[in-house]
């Protein structure tokens, strides 16, 4: 079946400095998602994904669709502690229509 | 307008036993999809609900069931409950289907003595 791996697992970042996470996924995906999870809260939609080499930013976050529809990354600048949390990808594999969330990558912010 | 909810938000009950939980999506979302969320295996698709049909499901036994209403509202089962069902519960609903973006509930935290 289709597999979506994240990593690193866990990301420990300096207050300040940039840092990215990578999603990969086993088979070619028609989009793909970015949630993020506080701790104790739920995920929440942050961007939607769907054309090769698409690129997106929401201020200090930039989120790649790779050109092959098999993998996605999230790059934060100038990290703060209001990004602590779990970023997770999600992919709906082409043709498909559920979606397949990887594993997270779990932020600690060191201030 | 208001966010889908979830009730209980948490609940402990003892091997053997059944639960339900109950989710209300946000107004306007006909599909309402539910997520088992534990440390060690991550975010689990559970199923999906459509126009109270399920249209999508997981790979999960069949103690785990489902239900949508009419009005959109959605139920989750789970009989003969197993020290491994313990898990944070999430529902989310969209407006068309589970791979519509997704918009999640707070949860029940279910424990299993």
């Amino acid at each position: 079946g289709q597999q979506v791996m994240q990593i690193p697992q866990y990301q420990h970042v300096q207050e300040g400095e940039d840092f990215t996470t990578y999603c990969n996924s086993s088979t070619t995906l028609s989009n793909i998602q970015w949630y993020k999870q506080r701790p104790g809260g739920h995920p929440v939609f942050l961007i939607q994904l769907v054309k090769s080499g698409e690129v997106k930013k929401q201020k200090r976050l930039t989120f790649q669709f790779g050109e092959a529809k098999k993998n996605s990354s999230l790059h934060i600048t100038a990290t703060q502690t209001t990004d602590v949390g779990t970023y997770f990808c999600a992919g709906i594999k082409a043709a498909g229509n559920k979606l397949t969330f990887g594993g997270g990558t779990r932020v600690l912010v060191k201030p | 307008k208001a966010g889908v909810t979830q009730t209980p938000r948490y609940l402990i009950k003892t091997r053997g036993q059944q639960v339900t939980l109950s989710c209300s999506p946000i107004s306007g979302h006909r599909s309402v999809s539910w997520y088992q969320q534990t440390p060690g295996q991550g975010l689990q698709f559970l199923f999906e609900y459509f126009s109270e049909t399920q249209r999508n499901k997981g790979n999960f036994p069949g103690r785990f069931s489902g239900r949508q209403f009419s009005n959109s509202r959605s139920e989750m089962n789970v009989s003969t409950l197993e020290l491994g069902d313990s898990a944070l519960y999430l529902c989310a609903s969209s407006f068309e289907s589970s791979g519509a973006p997704q918009y999640f509930g707070p949860g029940t935290r279910l424990t299993v003595l």
